[in-house]
Parts: structure tokens; sequence; C-alpha cells
């Protein structure tokens, strides 16, 4: 069974760059979570997709992210414009049902400079 | 929301030692605790996991203790190798997880 994939693994862009994040979460896999962690600090929740729908995105810092699941299979996470303070790694997991295991994404680890 | 604290952020311990990492949890409605391993350059991994309505689970060398009145819950690591070396997670939830800052164990041959 093919895990969590996420593209690309690293991406270094200039401030006010736009990027964009995609996973691939495991087939069947109904939720879909992006998280972002900064170094030494927790993984942040940032919002959480049922299918296509978002079911929660109290963790999305700002306007400038944007997050899609259209036709509730793969994800994009999109930030227009980075700003620094963005740096981070954005991982992104997945599970059969709300509460049930998660099945974590290598993640992609992105530097605004 | 729920809010998870995670200590210490750091820890060594020699070969063939025991590891505590303690956690602390808000809300009380949470009913879920994992502990997520990260290898270095690895994706986060569960490694172990307790509901509440259990206050101890064991899985060969490592076990968590939960206590729900106090809202926090530990994973121990006995007879530490040096493959335990990672950064270890807990987190807390009912339906979704909120996770703590993590703690980096170095376990020294």
């Amino acid at each position: 069974e093919a895990g969590v994939t996420q593209f690309p693994s690293h991406s270094v862009i200039e401030k006010g760059q736009t990027v964009t994040l995609r996973c691939d979460p495991i087939s069947g896999h109904d939720n879909l979570y992006w998280y972002r962690r900064v170094m030494g600090k927790e993984i942040k929740f940032l919002l959480h997709f049922v299918k296509e729908s978002k079911q929660d995105e109290s963790g999305m810092p700002n306007n400038r992210f944007l997050a899609e699941r259209t036709g509730g299979t793969y994800s994009t996470l999109k930030v227009q414009p980075a700003e620094l303070e963005d740096s981070g790694v954005y991982f992104c997991a997945s599970s059969q049902a709300r509460g049930a295991k998660l099945f974590f994404g290598s993640g992609t680890q992105l530097s605004v400079l | 929301g729920e809010n998870v604290e995670q200590h210490p952020s750091t820890l060594s311990v020699q070969e063939g030692d025991s590891a505590v990492i303690k956690c602390t949890y808000s809300d009380s409605a949470s009913n879920y605790f994992p502990w997520y391993k990260q290898e270095l350059g690895k994706r986060p991994q569960l490694i172990i996991d307790i509901r509440s309505n259990v206050g101890e689970k064991k899985d060969q060398r490592i076990a968590v203790t939960l206590n729900k009145t106090a809202k926090h819950f530990s994973l121990h690591i006995t007879e530490t190798q040096p493959e335990d070396s990672a950064v270890y997670f807990c987190a807390a939830g009912n339906n979704d997880m909120r996770f703590g800052a993590g703690t980096r164990l170095t376990v020294k041959p």
C-alpha cells in the first residue's frame, strides 16, 4: 500500500513569491490534514478535510494560505505571497476516520528567503 | 481548543537507561493520546497510543500511562538503544489531534 506522498520535498523561494504544496493521501482515506512545524515547536494544526469539504480550518494563519481538495483525492496548499515566517516543514497526514491513526507524509521543507 | 505541552524538549540518556517524556493537555474532552516517533530525515510514525478508558498500555520496551484527572500522560522507554534516538511527539484530541512541541531523545552508546 502506498503511503502519504508529498511534493516537493524541499522548496526555497523568495519573499513575495508563490508556492504550492501537494499531498496525495492513502487511497480511501477521507480525512486529510495539513500541519506545519517551525523548528523546535509543535506540529501545528492548519486544517482538516473530509473528502472535498473543509471540516476545520481554524489553524490557517491568514488569507495568504489557500488549501483545496478538489474531488476529494489529493490536496494542495498554496501560499501567496510567501513571507519569511512561513518557513517550516509542512506535513500532510491522512486517516480512515476522525480520531484514528494518522499516517504522515515525509513533509515539505519550505524556506522563504 | 486543545493545547498540549511536552517536556523535556531534549533528553540524553545512556544506552540501557530508561527515558520518560511527559505531556499535559487542556481539553478534558480529549480521549485519544498517540505518540509519534520521527527519526532523522523520516516521517513521523505512530509507535503507541492509548484511549481514555485505560490507564496504561505497554508494547515491549515502550509504555504509555494516562492520568485523566490530572490531564497528563507519559511515554516510558526502558532499556534504551541507540536506534531509539529520534524526536518524539505526543498528541491529544477527540476527533482531531493537537501535538506537543516534540522531545529530541539521544541515546548514547
